[in-house]
């Protein structure tokens, strides 16, 4: 069965630190790969996302991920966080016919120290 | 920027009552979906709807639930008569396009069932 694991439930950073936010997924065939950002009332923002092509993928507010086939794993970076990307990460495997439904893992919670 | 938004933010209601969530889409978008997320656990696939019928239903998504499009803007998710489990966020998200197309997300409704 298709799944997703993010594997760090809370994750603190300093503020102007590196960021990675692991993902792993599960599924049969080619994935589509998403990562979605929430802040606290507000709707999951599409930060970026992978279908095909180059495995580094560029997203909104600074942020790129990569593809590793081999690993199963599509992890979320940031060279440089800052105080506002504290919020609850979550990947996401897009599956069946058209890949619109999505399969999330549930979620890391970012939290940026000063 | 277009976005998607749901009433209300908040419901409390009785078991056995009949609850509808209300959804407006993004106005060109012509895919839509309901996610829930259950507090403390992933966010789940509950529904997409396409041209006036559902396309794909997971397993939860029971005779209990309907999802409608009444007219030009609104889409709907009514459950018939609610169980303390039903309580969750709901997640309402509609696409432009079907399989490569970002689904994007409302805010949610924060279900409560007494």
């Amino acid at each position: 069965a298709q799944s997703v694991t993010q594997p760090d439930i809370h994750i603190t950073v300093s503020e102007g630190a590196s960021l990675e936010l692991r993902c792993n997924y599960s599924y049969g065939a080619t994935p589509y790969l998403f990562w979605y950002v929430q802040s606290p009332g507000q709707g999951l923002q599409l930060l970026l996302k992978y279908f095909s092509g180059d495995t580094l993928v560029q997203g909104i507010k600074g942020f790129e991920a990569e593809f590793k086939r081999s690993q199963s794993s599509f992890n979320l970076r940031k060279p440089s966080v800052h105080w506002s990307d504290a919020a609850e990460y979550f990947c996401a495997v897009g599956v069946g016919e058209y890949g619109n439904k999505l399969v999330f893992g549930a979620g890391t919670i970012l939290r940026v120290k000063s | 920027e277009p976005e998607v938004t749901q009433t209300p933010s908040h419901q409390v209601t009785q078991m056995g009552q009949e609850v509808i969530l209300r959804c407006v889409p993004i106005s060109n978008h012509l895919y839509f979906y309901w996610y829930r997320q259950i507090l403390g656990q992933k966010v789940e696939f509950l529904v997409s709807f396409y041209n006036n019928e559902i396309s794909e239903k997971s397993e939860i998504f029971d005779d209990q639930f309907s999802v409608e499009r009444p007219d030009g803007s609104n889409f709907t998710l009514k459950i018939r008569s609610t169980k303390l489990e039903d309580s969750a966020m709901y997640f309402c998200a509609s696409s432009a396009d079907q399989g490569w197309g970002t689904q994007y997300f409302g805010p949610g409704t924060r279900l409560l069932v007494l």
